[in-house]
């Protein structure tokens, strides 16, 4: 596609329910990053896909946090058990890392309401 | 790991005028800077990047500073107008993770 998509834009789900938020990146781009952004901050990293290489799972608030990328291209980031903390916006980005500092380009991103 | 600290979280600048924003480093690793854009509702976009090889950058109204030695960049907007409302982030990049970002500028301009 012409960009990173992100779906769904909105969700809203109950305490305590699972969610999974999909993210498709831009064709070729070998690497995808998962970010968070609560209302009025900052961009806080989850986690990073570079390739065949295993993730960088360090930013993962806890082990209800969890993501995968299938076949190098579409990712999904699932929240086990969701607390109304997690209510924010969640962001996805790709690069073209073969091309070391190159940019990053965001979607939309999913916004989550747990209630 | 990198830390990155934007200053201020707020600003507001009447139109015409300049504005800038301030960002700190920590880890010396780090060789890019890029600057992100986000508009109400949409994710961030890149207006403007540094390499560390590079002082000063400029695109239009736009221009970034670095001083590797003091770890530090800046945002530099001149003719303010009132489209430029918007929240900036900075980020830095030592290639060997994700970018990690500041905290943000909420920037507004009055008309």
């Amino acid at each position: 596609g012409a960009g990173v998509s992100q779906s769904p834009s909105n969700k809203v789900t109950e305490k305590g329910k699972d969610v999974e938020l999909r993210c498709d990146p831009i064709s070729g781009h070998t690497a995808l990053y998962w970010y968070r952004q609560s209302l009025g901050q900052g961009l806080e990293f989850l986690i990073y896909f570079q390739g065949n290489s295993a993730p960088d799972k360090s930013g993962l608030p806890s082990d209800r946090f969890s993501a995968e990328r299938t076949g190098g291209s579409v990712s999904t980031l699932t929240i086990q058990r969701t607390q109304q903390e997690d209510s924010a916006v969640y962001l996805c980005a790709s690069s073209l890392a073969r091309v070391k500092y190159t940019e990053a380009f965001f979607g939309q991103g999913t916004r989550l309401t747990v209630v | 790991g990198e830390n990155v600290e934007q200053h201020p979280s707020t600003l507001s600048v009447q139109e015409g005028d300049s504005a800038v924003i301030k960002c700190t480093y920590s880890d010396s690793a780090s060789n890019y800077f890029p600057w992100y854009k986000q508009e109400l509702g949409k994710g961030p976009q890149l207006i403007i990047d540094i390499r560390s090889n590079v002082g000063e950058k400029k695109d239009q109204r736009i221009a970034v500073t670095l001083n590797k030695t003091a770890k530090h960049f800046s945002l530099h907007i001149t003719e303010t107008q009132p489209e430029d409302s918007a929240v900036y982030f900075c980020a830095g990049d030592t290639g060997r993770r994700a970018l990690t970002f500041g905290s943000g500028t909420r920037l507004q301009v009055q008309p």
